[in-house]
């Protein structure tokens, strides 16, 4: 099984809808982000999760909100998704605990691709 | 603010020989780490190899090693004896600055030719 499972994999929804994409992670790790992929653009930062009490804006957190309901569980809600949403959707993991942290890769899940239509 | 130009947009190299991709930063914050990671046409991001700001060596993971030019802030990715199975879309990235997340490059997309 991975360790950071990502659903659904893909989605088509039509502009307006309420969406939920749902991120759990088997690998203890406390910190917990989700990224946006576009096309010619890299990875952006929306929103990152130190502790189900501690969450934080990314680079480009409008029109989304997310929830970290426990350690291993971290959500990312578009509350009325619109076209320019469509994009592929990557949860991360990394380990605040391991020393030194600096170095510590963040290990993604394999992705969510969203379509609004 | 960070950023990280990778300015290849696509390479086509010929099965065998050694890839260089390049990446170069922009952050004023004296620590920091670089990252690389490896998207295949399948999607997933897979991490590759990793170079701190204090590192003395360049880093090292089986094929893949870093050209860590410190005074340049270039911190390209090479990779000897590449294989059909390197190709894929590469992409530098930087942890620094008290942010957390990680600052992608637009990536690279390399082919690999027999």
């Amino acid at each position: 099984d991975a360790d950071v499972t990502q659903t659904p994999r893909n989605r088509i929804t039509k502009t307006g809808k309420r969406i939920m994409l749902e991120c759990s992670q088997t690998k203890g790790h406390d910190r917990m982000y989700w990224y946006r992929q576009d096309p010619g653009l890299g990875l952006r930062l929306i929103y990152y999760s130190f502790d189900v009490k501690d969450i934080n804006k990314g680079e480009i957190s409008d029109g989304y909100s997310v929830s970290r309901q426990a350690q291993a569980k971290f959500s990312l809600s578009l509350e009325s998704a619109i076209p320019n949403q469509t994009a592929l959707y990557f949860c991360a993991t990394s380990d605040r605990t391991a020393a030194p942290y600096s170095n510590q890769p963040q290990h993604f899940g394999d992705g969510t691709r969203l379509s609004i239509l | 603010a960070q950023k990280i130009t990778q300015t290849q947009p696509g390479m086509f190299v010929q099965e065998k020989e050694a890839v260089t991709l390049d990446c170069t930063y922009d952050t004023s914050d004296p620590s920091y780490g670089l990252f690389w990671y490896k998207q295949p046409s399948s999607g997933e991001m897979i991490f590759l190899i990793y170079q701190g700001s204090y590192d003395q060596q360049n880093a090292t993971e089986g094929r893949y090693s870093l050209n860590f030019q410190k005074a340049r802030k270039s911190a390209n990715l090479v990779i000897s004896a590449s294989q059909l199975g390197d190709s894929a879309m590469y992409f530098c990235a930087m942890r620094g600055g008290g942010a957390d997340g990680l600052t992608f490059g637009k990536g690279t997309h390399l082919i690999i030719q027999p």
